[in-house]
């Protein structure tokens, strides 16, 4: 079975501010993980995911994540906070990168930016 | 590309009725879409797997008889929430994904507030 754990259900920073997400993996299997965003009353949108071709992977809006091994991390960053970041953001995991697979999601962490 | 739309946005209904939600895909053509339930501040719990032309495949947990999911066309699947209650109430979001030899993630739907009084 595979499961996410995102460490911190609120997070605040400042504007302009390093922005850090944390979300730890269990997988039997190597995992594929994604990171999404959810704007209030609205679906999801994928920020980026991790499919074993590089260990550091960019998205959009200026995240990125770095998948560890050998902790089971895939926290996400971001050099510098911007209002418009203020959203719910999930970590989720499947042992597939193809759509067709299901995915697991953590608990989500509410981010809010202090002007 | 790869827009999936859901519909209606928002729903109210008295407790005992049924619901149905619907779920596109746009512009593409949805071989699976999974159906997710959402409460307030917790994450997303997958409900169901479709794929067109085949039975849902339900969740443990999730009581088939009460959520029915139909996935007629590779556009186009539908929730139905049956004889609704009040815990029913909830934020549904739908997802589809193309064919499998695409290597990409799901394509999320805007979601549905549903309210039972």
């Amino acid at each position: 079975a595979q499961s996410v754990t995102q460490l911190g259900s609120h997070v605040s920073v400042s504007e302009g501010a390093l922005v850090l997400l944390r979300c730890n993996y269990s997988s039997s299997v190597p995992p594929y993980l994604f990171w999404y965003v959810q704007y209030p009353n609205q679906g999801l949108q994928l920020l980026l995911k991790y499919t074993s071709a590089a260990t550091l992977v960019k998205g959009i809006n200026g995240f990125e994540a770095e998948f560890k091994k050998s902790e089971t991390s895939f926290h996400l960053t971001k050099p510098s906070a911007h209002m418009r970041d203020a959203a719910e953001y999930f970590c989720a995991v499947s042992d597939s990168d193809f759509g067709n697979e299901k995915l697991t999601f953590g608990t989500g962490t509410r981010l809010t930016i202090i002007p | 590309g790869a827009v999936v739309s859901q519909h209606p946005s928002r729903v109210i209904c008295k407790s005992g009725t049924s619901v149905k939600i619907e779920c596109r895909s746009l512009d593409f053509q949805a071989t699976t879409m999974f159906w997710y339930r959402q409460f307030p501040k917790q994450s997303l719990m997958l409900m169901a797997t479709s794929n067109e032309g085949s039975k849902a495949t339900y969740e443990q947990g999730v009581e088939k008889d009460k959520f029915l999911i139909n996935h007629a066309s590779l556009t186009l699947s539908t929730l139905t929430v049956t004889s609704a209650h009040p815990e029913d109430s909830s934020f549904y979001i739908c997802s589809a994904s193309r064919d499998y030899m695409y290597q990409e993630t799901q394509y999320f739907g805007p979601g549905t507030r549903l309210l039972v009084l």
